[in-house]
């Protein structure tokens, strides 16, 4: 089976870190790009960060860039995306998800999410 | 505010057809980028409902279709039913943002 697990949310300070981790299971996860979307309580979707195949690009949304960090480790199956300076705006759900950039460039799937909840 | 602008809310009676609406403009949509939908039910995550702007995943029942035109996009359920209250996400690229993709602000529907 085709699985996104996701862990490593909590609780945090307003300033403090936090690292999250997604294991995928039942693909080849090297051939793929990966990517981590979140989504703040009552709030839409909003795509945070991509990292290609070979981890030789990645991209930020605007609002995390020099805050956070996307990486992988294909060895593990895992894609982690490190969390520092955290906001209350951070807040959210997030959610790890599968990019498939060579066939419609689309997120065909998706982790249960991890729950992010920054206090100030 | 989102790039991809979606109705907050539609609403429908069962059987009935509704639209949900996803307007972009000339960096996004309108530049030919691919627009898919994806579907979520409370306390649980997205799933891929129509990708590449009118295809349907295996499993996605046929009452589903999408379509684009210009700098919009639309996502249509006929015979709705009451299992398909859900929201509703577009999704596409923007060619002026960092990373270029981009999700609407989602559409609320309910079954009445």
């Amino acid at each position: 089976e085709v699985q996104l697990v996701e862990s490593g949310g909590g609780l945090v300070q307003s300033g403090g870190s936090l690292r999250l981790s997604c294991a995928a299971s039942g693909f080849t996860f090297s051939r793929y790009w990966m990517s981590w979307v979140r989504q703040a309580p009552g709030k839409g979707l909003e795509w945070v960060a991509c990292i290609k195949q070979d981890g030789s690009e990645k991209f930020y949304v605007d609002s995390v860039k020099g805050r956070f960090t996307i990486s992988r480790d294909d060895a593990k199956n895992s894609v982690y995306l490190q969390m520092n300076s955290l906001r209350a705006e951070d807040t959210a759900v997030y959610y790890c998800a599968r990019r498939r950039s060579s066939w419609y460039d689309v997120f065909d799937i998706w982790g249960q999410g991890t729950m992010v909840t920054v206090s100030s | 505010q989102s790039v991809l602008t979606q109705p907050p809310s539609v609403s429908g009676a069962p059987g009935q057809r509704v639209t949900i609406s996803c307007t972009g403009d000339s960096s996004s949509i309108g530049t030919g980028y691919d627009v898919h939908w994806y579907q979520q039910f409370p306390g649980t995550a997205p799933k891929l409902l129509i990708y590449g702007n009118t295809n349907r995943p295996s499993g996605v029942p046929d009452r589903f279709s999408g379509s684009k035109s210009g700098t919009s996009a639309s996502l249509a359920i006929t015979g709705l039913q009451a299992e398909d209250e859900a929201d509703y996400y577009c999704q596409s690229f923007d060619s002026s943002l960092s990373g270029h993709v981009v999700f609407g602000g989602g559409t609320k529907l309910t079954v009445l």
